[in-house]
């Protein structure tokens, strides 16, 4: 069974450039989570969907980050414009069916 | 956002011996899942526990779900350098939700 894939793995903008992350979560899992790492830290929820309806949004600053799963399989993170505090890792996760997360290996984004 | 205190925040140990972390909350959760992340890989599922007093082992990793609800352990019987990394918890505490918070990280120095 294919794990979670991410890309790109790699990304290096200017502040105020944008950029988007790409997430497919495993075959049939309906809730997919973009977290955000910083170095040094545990990963923090941005967003969590089930199918292609958000469940929470709460910590996403939504003044620059956005979204989506339209069709409630795959989905994109976007960072417009992206500030110098944005440099992380970005990592997309889906949940299994005991409740279990699956990460992918995550997208590291440095914002010169 | 709210992250699980956990602890220690970092340890050295010498390869063979055994080692115990824990993670700590002021919530009572529902679920505990323990994972371990290598340098500039995503975090990998070790253990999930489901229901306080259980014990649950993967190998040479024991994890037990703390009775009070508001706690978790991990224990590494004798360790070997692979087992270098940071060692998360992630909880979820509202039932329905599946709502994860992760902890502060735990990093493992092994010296052979």
């Amino acid at each position: 069974e294919a794990g979670v894939a991410q890309s790109p793995r790699y990304k290096i903008i200017e502040k105020r450039q944008s950029v988007a992350f790409w997430c497919n979560p495993i075959s049939g899992h309906a809730t997919l989570y973009w977290y955000q790492q910083i170095l040094g830290q545990g990963p923090k929820l941005l967003i969590q969907f089930q199918n292609n309806g958000v469940v929470d949004d709460s910590q996403l600053p939504k003044d620059r980050f956005s979204a989506e799963r339209l069709k409630g399989v795959d989905s994109t993170l976007k960072i417009q414009p992206a500030k110098l505090e944005d440099s992380a890792v970005y990592l997309c996760a889906s949940r299994g069916g005991w409740g279990e997360l699956f990460f992918g290996e995550g997208s590291r984004l440095t914002v010169l | 956002g709210q992250q699980l205190n956990q602890s220690p925040q970092s340890m050295f140990i010498q390869e063979g011996e055994d080692v115990s972390m824990n993670c700590t909350s002021s919530s009572i959760f529902n679920t505990w899942l323990w994972y371990k992340q290598d340098p500039g890989e995503g975090p990998v599922l070790l253990i999930a526990l489901y229901k306080a007093g259980e014990l649950t082992s993967n190998g040479r990793l024991t994890a037990q779900f703390g009775i009070t609800r508001k706690d978790s352990f991990l224990n590494i019987s004798a360790s070997i350098p692979s087992d270098v990394g940071i060692y998360f918890c992630a909880g979820r505490s509202l039932p329905g939700t599946y709502k994860y918070i992760f902890g502060t990280g735990t990093r493992l120095k092994v010296l052979a």
